[in-house]
């Protein structure tokens, strides 16, 4: 059974830092793209980075560019997202997904974790 | 960036109507779309992608079609757990983006 979990959500102050995970299992990971989605409260879904099953490309929303680095470790079967100067509108439900196809950045997400909240308030 | 927009915003829909919902793109997508259905509390669940092939497990009143820049989503006879809000999306180009969702409602 696909389960992706995330964890390291919580309350931040403006301008900090914290260092999402999401740990996989189910499926051999280093074969697919994941990427992170965002939700903030009373909003809708926000595309927020991704990439490749090496961790050779990654891609990210001009919003969080600079501020936010998506990684992976394979042997760990863990996804990543190190995200620096938090601001009030980083304010989401933090989602790791999975990409639909192996190998292709298909990224009609099949499988997602129950997301990690990100609190950004002084 | 490719802007999605969604409409309407809500479609009120009797158990056992039939929904169409709408989603068009600012650029053309080929047929590089996705749809979901989200729920409170939940994770989205993947409904169609290729703009018109079911995921695995949906049930077949879901249905996709479209292309290029508009795109549709019929559910062809409202059940009582089809009450949530849909997004569509686009992996054509980076970044991938949402439509703003529509919710679907009791009426």
């Amino acid at each position: 059974e696909v389960q992706l979990v995330e964890s390291g959500g919580g309350l931040v102050q403006p301008g900090g830092s914290l260092r999402l995970a999401c740990t996989a299992s189910g499926f051999t990971f280093s074969r697919y793209w994941m990427s992170w989605v965002r939700q903030a409260p009373g909003k809708g879904l926000e595309w927020v980075a991704n990439i490749k099953q090496d961790g050779s490309d990654k891609y990210y929303v001009d919003s969080v560019k600079g501020r936010f680095s998506i990684s992976r470790d394979n042997a760990d079967n863990s996804l990543y997202l190190q995200m620096i100067s938090l601001r009030a509108e980083d304010t989401a439900m933090y989602y790791c997904a999975r990409a639909l196809l192996q190998l292709e950045p298909y990224d009609a997400f099949d499988f997602w974790g129950q997301g990690t909240m990100v609190t950004v308030s002084s | 960036e490719i802007v999605m927009t969604q409409s309407p915003a809500t479609l009120s829909v009797s158990p056992g109507q039939r929904a169409t919902l709408s989603c068009r793109a600012s650029q053309r997508l080929s047929s590089n779309l996705a749809w979901y259905q989200h729920k409170p509390g939940q994770a989205p669940r993947l409904l169609i992608y290729g703009a018109s092939t079911r995921a695995t497990g949906i049930p077949a009143r879901f249905s996709g079609s479209g292309s290029g820049t508009e795109f549709t989503l019929t559910i062809s006879s409202l059940q009582s757990e089809d009450f949530a809000v849909y997004y569509c999306q686009h992996y054509n180009a980076w970044p991938r983006t949402f439509g703003q969702g529509t919710k679907v409602e009791i009426k």
